[in-house]
């Protein structure tokens, strides 16, 4: 396969749980690992599909697997959690790269 | 920490080459447990893999079929960077340009990456 989907959007009230979503079928062979990006600035890595963080990601963010669909779960949303969110993977094959085409989240 | 300093011109007229560096620091080109890739942004093809560049005893370099016909990624391992050259840019190649870490483990992300380089292409 060669596509991740991502919904446009999403939204959530501040200090509420947000799960965001990514589906592809080569997500039921790898990984997806996911990155935030504020507007003017590089994506940064926030996890990755066995819940590894890198340091300075807050524990809130937790990502999990399950068939072909890979999610990001923001515990407790904060307002500097608004930004875009990306999945990637890798393809069917293994040896190519895919991105989701991105969620915005916006916290109300 | 490792760090990743892009340079490279951001203006360039249809048929040109782009020529883009990524210089790291806080790890070597030549590590055997990652890849260094470059990826792209723009509001019509959202966050698009180019290619990768990593070596595992010699070089490899695995390209995205879309500009396959017209990459090439190098390392230089006395300047510790890589580079990356798109041949015959058209408007459509307009962007912002990445380079990123792929860690190569049982997952594969991109931890580390570049501040992004804007590319303009127009006549």
């Amino acid at each position: 396969s060669s596509e991740l989907t991502q919904d446009p959007a999403v939204s959530v009230a501040l200090g509420q749980t947000v799960r965001i979503t990514c589906q592809g079928d080569s997500l039921r062979s790898y990984y997806a690992s996911w990155y935030q990006q504020k507007p003017g600035q590089a994506p940064i890595f926030v996890i990755d599909g066995k819940n590894n963080r890198p340091s300075g990601i807050p524990e809130r963010f937790s990502g999990s697997s399950s068939g072909n669909t890979a999610s990001l779960t923001i515990s407790g949303a904060q307002a500097e959690d608004e930004a875009d969110y990306y999945c990637n993977s890798r393809d069917s094959s293994g040896n190519y790269v895919l991105f989701g085409g991105g969620t915005k989240l916006t916290v109300l | 920490q490792v760090q990743l300093q892009q340079s490279g011109p951001g203006l360039m007229k249809p048929s040109q080459t782009l020529s883009l560096t990524c210089a790291i620091s806080g790890d070597s080109v030549s590590s055997n447990s990652a890849a260094w890739s470059w990826i792209r942004q723009s509001p019509s093809r959202g966050l698009e893999w180019l290619g990768r560049t990593y070596y595992r005893s010699k070089w490899y370099n695995d390209y995205a079929v879309s500009v396959k016909s017209r990459i090439t990624i190098n390392a230089d391992t006395s300047k510790n960077h890589f580079s990356l050259q798109l041949k015959s840019v058209t408007p459509d190649d307009t962007a912002m340009y990445y380079c990123a870490r792929e860690v190569i483990a049982v997952t594969t992300p991109f931890d580390y990456w570049g501040q992004g380089a804007l590319v303009t292409v127009s006549s």
